[in-house]
C-alpha cells in the first residue's frame, strides 16, 4: 500500500465555481478524516467517516461543503460556490479506529 | 478559543543536542495525544503518541512526556539531527474523536 493519496494536488478556481477533491485512504483503514490547513496554523478538523457513515462534522463545515464516502473506501469533498476564504490546503487522513492518523499530501485550493 | 497551544513558533538547536518542543492544552477531556512532523509540500507524518493513562512514551530518539495536572506535554528529540528540521504539530483527542491540532513549532537543527 502506498499510503493515503489525494487528487488533485493543486486546484485553482474562480470564485463561485464548484470544486471536488478525492481522497483514497489506506485500504485497511476504516476511518477517514478531512482537515483544512491555512498558513501558520495546524490542521483544522472538518469531518470524519467510519466506514461509510459520516459521524462528526465541525461547525467550520458550512452548508457549501459536503463530503461523501459512498462505499467506505474513497471519499470526496465538494465545495460549492467557492469563496476566497476557502483558499487553503485540504488534507485527508485515515486510521484504523481511533489510532494514529496517516495523512495524504493534501490538495492546495486557490480561489481567485 | 485554542484548545491546543504551541507557544513557540520556532526553535533552533545544534545538531547532537536535545530538542524540546512544548504543547499545552485546555480541555481536560482530552485522553490521547499525538505528535506529527511536517515537511514542506507533504502531509503531516505521525511520530509518537501517548495515552492519558501514561506519563511517558519512548520510541527511539523520540520521547513524549505528559503532565496531566499541568495540562502539558513535551516532545524530546535526542540527539537532534539535521533531518529533524520540520514543523512539529501537537494534537489531542477525546474518546477517539474531536482531534484538535496546535499551530505548530518550526524546528531547525543546525549542523
Amino acid at each position: 500500500d502506498t499510503g493515503v493519496s489525494q487528487d488533485p494536488r493543486h486546484k485553482i478556481t474562480k470564485r463561485g465555481q464548484n470544486v471536488t477533491f478525492r481522497c483514497d485512504p489506506i485500504s485497511e483503514h476504516n476511518r477517514l478524516y478531512w482537515y483544512r490547513q491555512t498558513l501558520g496554523q495546524g490542521p483544522e478538523f472538518l469531518t470524519y467517516f467510519q466506514n461509510e457513515a459520516q459521524l462528526e462534522k465541525s461547525r467550520l463545515l458550512s452548508d457549501r461543503f459536503s463530503a461523501e464516502r459512498p462505499k467506505g473506501s474513497f471519499s470526496t469533498l465538494e465545495i460549492q460556490r467557492t469563496e476566497q476564504g476557502d483558499s487553503a490546503m485540504y488534507l485527508c487522513a485515515s486510521s484504523f479506529w481511533e489510532n494514529e492518523q496517516y495523512f495524504g499530501p493534501g490538495t492546495r485550493l486557490t480561489v481567485t | 478559543d485554542q484548545q491546543v497551544k504551541q507557544n513557540s513558533p520556532s526553535l533552533s538547536v545544534q545538531e547532537g543536542r536535545i530538542s524540546i518542543l512544548n504543547c499545552d492544552y485546555t480541555n481536560s477531556m482530552f485522553d490521547y495525544f499525538l505528535w506529527y512532523k511536517k515537511y514542506p509540500a507533504e502531509g503531516p507524518t505521525f511520530l509518537i503518541s501517548i495515552s492519558s493513562i501514561k506519563d511517558k512514551n519512548e520510541d527511539g530518539r523520540f520521547t513524549v512526556f505528559l503532565n496531566k495536572s499541568a495540562k502539558h506535554l513535551s516532545l524530546h528529540i535526542v540527539p537532534s539531527q539535521p533531518g529533524d528540521s520540520a514543523v512539529y504539530f501537537c494534537a489531542a483527542s477525546s474518546y477517539g474523536q474531536n482531534f484538535v491540532f496546535g499551530p505548530g513549532t518550526r524546528l531547525s537543527v543546525l549542523p
